[in-house]
Parts: C-alpha cells; structure tokens; sequence
C-alpha cells in the first residue's frame, strides 16, 4: 500500500564520510519526516517539513541536514559519518492533519 | 508538551493468550490517538485509531477505546498468533494536526507456539 521509498536499504560506510539517505513518496504528500530508531526501537525526530522549502528540525537534528526542493523527495544529508550515526533511520509522510503516517522501508546505517 | 507513556517490553506469550499492552497519555486539548505495529525489517504502519472520546479502534482482531477520564488508549487482543510478534508504538497527534506525531518507546511483543 505504501508509495513511500528509502535508498539504501542498508549501508556500511567509514568515518568522516557524507552520505545522503533518499526518501521519495508518489503520494503528493505536504508532510514528510525523518526518524532515528534506535536498538531500543524508541523512534527520534529528526526533522520535518510541512512543504516544499520549509523544513523544521526535530529532537536530535544537529548532526545532519534535510532540503524540500520537491514535494516527493526529502534526502537527509550526514556531512561527516560518525560510529554513533549507526542506526536505522525511517522517512514518514502524510496528507491531511491527524491521518495516519506512511512509513518506508528504511536504511540500516553502520558507520566503521 | 505532550507526551506518551506506554509499557515496556518485552512481552512475551503463548499462542491464543491475551494481550494488553497498557498506553497513557498528557496532551492539551483531545488528541487523536494511534496504534503503530513494526514488524521485523519493516517500517511502521498504523493498526489503529481513534479522534474522539470514547471511540473504540479496531483492526486484525486487536482493539483500543480511546478514555478521556483515564487519558489511556490500552490495545487488546483476545487471542494473539505468532505472526502478531512485532513492536508496537501508541501515538499521539495533536488537535490541530500541525504539529508531529509524539511516539510512545514501543513494546515488543514475541508469541511463542
């Protein structure tokens, strides 16, 4: 059911590297977020966007970066990998207020 | 701010026992609540839900009755299968919507055969 993509599935990358985890949806969805889960499986914000160009930044976003060019596509950007980056990270979106959230796949995220 | 507490895991049970897994909440106004379930190597998809006072969720067989008097938002089930062992996460949104949703830690639950 869900339109809502992650790219990579899974990563191993060194440290001090950047990466960008994709997330796209076909669903024409206004809302979109970006988790951090930890082992736990508590869920993190990270940050979110309400729109093309408008973005927020959640609970635990002072180590990345997000852009909203485009409605289907919000990349979530890690200037320099740390081995506490290593986690799964989750993208959502929705459409309408109090409606349920769409979840992707995710990208499982190691950093050496 | 809002927030949600729910009970921590894990839990586990046998095949054709009954489930509860306890959620309460604090917000400001009447949230509308939500059940998320996880399952192995997926993201989350919604189970549940309810927007008002006194509505009863419903879905696979598990239910949750949205109690303003105890703030709670419990999810049953009367008889649970192993295919139900997953993590499950209470959720709640605020009235107007615009703000994120608040997630409960989860709980994982495992039902043995």
């Amino acid at each position: 059911e869900a339109d809502i993509y992650q790219t990579p599935r899974y990563l191993v990358i060194g440290t001090g590297k950047k990466i960008t985890l994709e997330c796209s949806q076909t669903m024409g969805h206004d809302k979109m977020y970006w988790y951090q889960q930890d082992p736990g499986m508590e869920l993190h914000l990270i940050h979110y966007s309400y729109g093309v160009n408008s973005t927020e930044k959640g609970d635990l976003s002072s180590e990345s970066t997000v852009s909203r060019i485009r409605t289907e596509h919000f990349p979530l950007t890690l200037e320099s990998a740390r081995p506490s980056h290593t986690s799964q990270y989750l993208c959502a979106s929705t459409g309408l207020p109090n409606e349920k959230l769409f979840f992707g796949s995710g990208t499982q995220l190691s950093v050496l | 701010g809002d927030s949600v507490t729910q009970m921590e895991g894990p839990v586990t049970l046998s095949e054709e026992a009954f489930l509860t897994i306890n959620c309460t909440y604090t917000a400001t106004g009447y949230p509308s609540l939500f059940w998320y379930v996880q399952y192995p190597g997926e993201g989350l998809q919604l189970l549940l839900k309810a927007t008002k006072a006194d509505d009863k969720g419903s879905n696979k067989g598990f239910e949750a009755t949205y109690r303003k008097e105890t703030t709670s938002f419990h999810l049953e089930k009367g008889s649970v299968q192993v295919s139900d062992s997953a993590v499950y996460f209470c959720a709640l949104s605020g009235r107007s919507g615009n703000t994120p949703l608040v997630f409960g830690k989860g709980t994982r639950l495992s039902v043995i055969a």
